[in-house]
């Protein structure tokens, strides 16, 4: 089993919906790090967090220490936010990843 | 451009033969790290550096896996005998330790392909 958990692995949606995409751990950590990459390789950090409720614009991440949980939620989705978005958490000071969930947002 | 920078992009080899990239990271970072992706999984860690020190290495690193930053700035990381098991992304990230959060900073990857 692995120590990050992703969910859904696929995910289509219509532009204007609200996503949500699902992290599941089974480790402890210091810190929680949502990320986004693009076709081609190129991975951006969006999120880190250890505890609540952080929000960026059209996007916002939570984090439950005491369920091991964070979601990601994506409000009025548009076709450029089509990416793979990874969940990893912090353990010293290296990463653990999940296997990322694909998103595509259809006009 | 002040990124992480990685070369080169895209690396084809036969089985067999030896291969060195080479990642150079943001300047003022001092850790170093080497992931490795294979396609539909997320980045999987190799090793990573603070200044020149190794301070940890993956199990995934096998023997035919080197990686050194000898003066504390660019890092290369060496695969010697190459197997079709290897094809995959290369990426390297660094970070500055004075982050209490240690965003990784990460390159565009090397694509390597093992005929």
């Amino acid at each position: 089993k692995n120590e990050v958990e992703q969910s859904p692995q696929n995910l289509t949606a219509q532009e204007g919906e609200f996503i949500t995409i699902n992290c599941s751990y089974s480790v402890g950590i210091s810190a929680l790090h949502w990320l986004q990459q693009h076709p081609g390789g190129g991975i951006v950090s969006l999120f880190m967090l250890s505890s609540g409720k952080k929000k960026h614009g059209r996007l916002i991440a939570t984090i439950n220490i005491q369920e091991k949980h964070s979601s990601l939620h994506i409000t009025a989705s548009h076709p450029r936010d089509s990416a793979v978005y990874i969940c990893a958490v912090r353990r010293t000071d290296k990463l653990i990843f999940g296997t990322g969930t694909r998103l595509q947002v259809f006009p | 451009d002040t990124g992480v920078s990685q070369d080169p992009r895209h690396k084809i080899t036969k089985r067999g033969q030896n291969v060195t990239f080479r990642c150079d990271p943001i300047s003022e970072h001092n850790r170093l790290y080497w992931y490795r992706q294979t396609l539909g999984q997320g980045p999987e860690f190799l090793t990573y550096f603070q200044n020149e020190a190794q301070l940890e290495k993956s199990r995934l690193l096998s023997d035919r896996f080197s990686a050194e930053r000898p003066k504390g700035s660019f890092s290369t990381l060496e695969i010697q005998r190459t197997e079709q098991g290897d094809s995959a992304m290369y990426l390297c990230a660094s970070s500055f330790p004075g982050d209490p959060w240690n965003e990784q900073f990460f390159g565009p990857g090397t694509r390597l392909t093992v005929l």
